[in-house]
């Protein structure tokens, strides 16, 4: 069974600038995170959607932080205009999504983004 | 609001050594619970997890773990420690509710001597 892709890898940005970072989750997972992961910290949720819907962007900061998820498939999370301290590391999730319950989470190697 | 408290940002044990990883969570109802670990420059690989039933939970690369009620807690073990154990672990808490949103902790680094 195939893993949740991420690209690209790394990602070296000057600050104002703009970034997407892609997500592909595993085939089935209704549930897909996004989460940020600043060095020395654990990863923060960012946004999670159950299919092609938003259940949870509360801690987005969606001045300059945007994602969608078409077609309830892969996912795209965009920063526009960057800082310097969105420097980190972007992790992908997802899970099976199913009713009532807190599925496993597999999670995509991430891309690290640095703001120059 | 559901949280998670891993008090020891980093451990160094000895190969062979037995480790404990202290995690203390707060959540209003039955959390599920979670363990994860990172390797350099990787994502996030799960260990093990509790939802209900026996306490001590068995993982993966010979990882357990225990769910004390009584002192919120959930500490991740290991009888004897491999060089290859060196990562970071993070403890993370569950919603049992609708949303499934999972809260992690800051991680605890664990450096491996021989």
């Amino acid at each position: 069974e195939a893993g949740v892709a991420q690209s690209p890898r790394y990602k070296i940005i000057e600050k104002r600038q703009s970034v997407a970072f892609w997500c592909n989750p595993i085939s089935g997972h209704a549930t897909l995170y996004w989460y940020q992961q600043i060095l020395g910290q654990g990863p923060k949720l960012l946004i999670q959607f159950q299919n092609n819907g938003v259940v949870d962007d509360s801690q987005l900061p969606k001045d300059r932080f945007s994602a969608e998820r078409l077609k309830g498939v892969d996912s795209t999370l965009k920063i526009q205009p960057a800082k310097l301290e969105d420097s980190a590391v972007y992790l992908c999730a997802s899970s099976l999504g199913r009713q009532g319950r807190t599925d496993t989470q597999y999670f995509g190697p991430g891309t690290r983004l640095t703001v120059l | 609001a559901q949280s998670v408290t891993q008090p020891d940002i980093h451990i160094t044990v000895s190969e062979g050594a037995s480790l404990e990883l202290r995690c203390n969570y707060s959540y209003g109802a039955t959390p599920y619970l979670f363990w994860y670990v990172q390797s350099p420059g990787q994502g996030l690989q799960l260990l093990l997890k509790y939802f209900s039933g026996d306490t001590l939970v068995q993982g993966i690369k010979g990882f357990e773990a225990e769910f004390k009620r009584s002192q919120s807690s959930f500490n991740l073990r290991k009888p004897s420690v491999h060089w290859s154990d060196a990562a970071e672990y993070f403890c993370a808490v569950g919603d049992s509710g609708g949303y499934q949103k999972v809260t992690f902790g800051t991680g605890t680094k664990l450096q491996v001597i021989p």
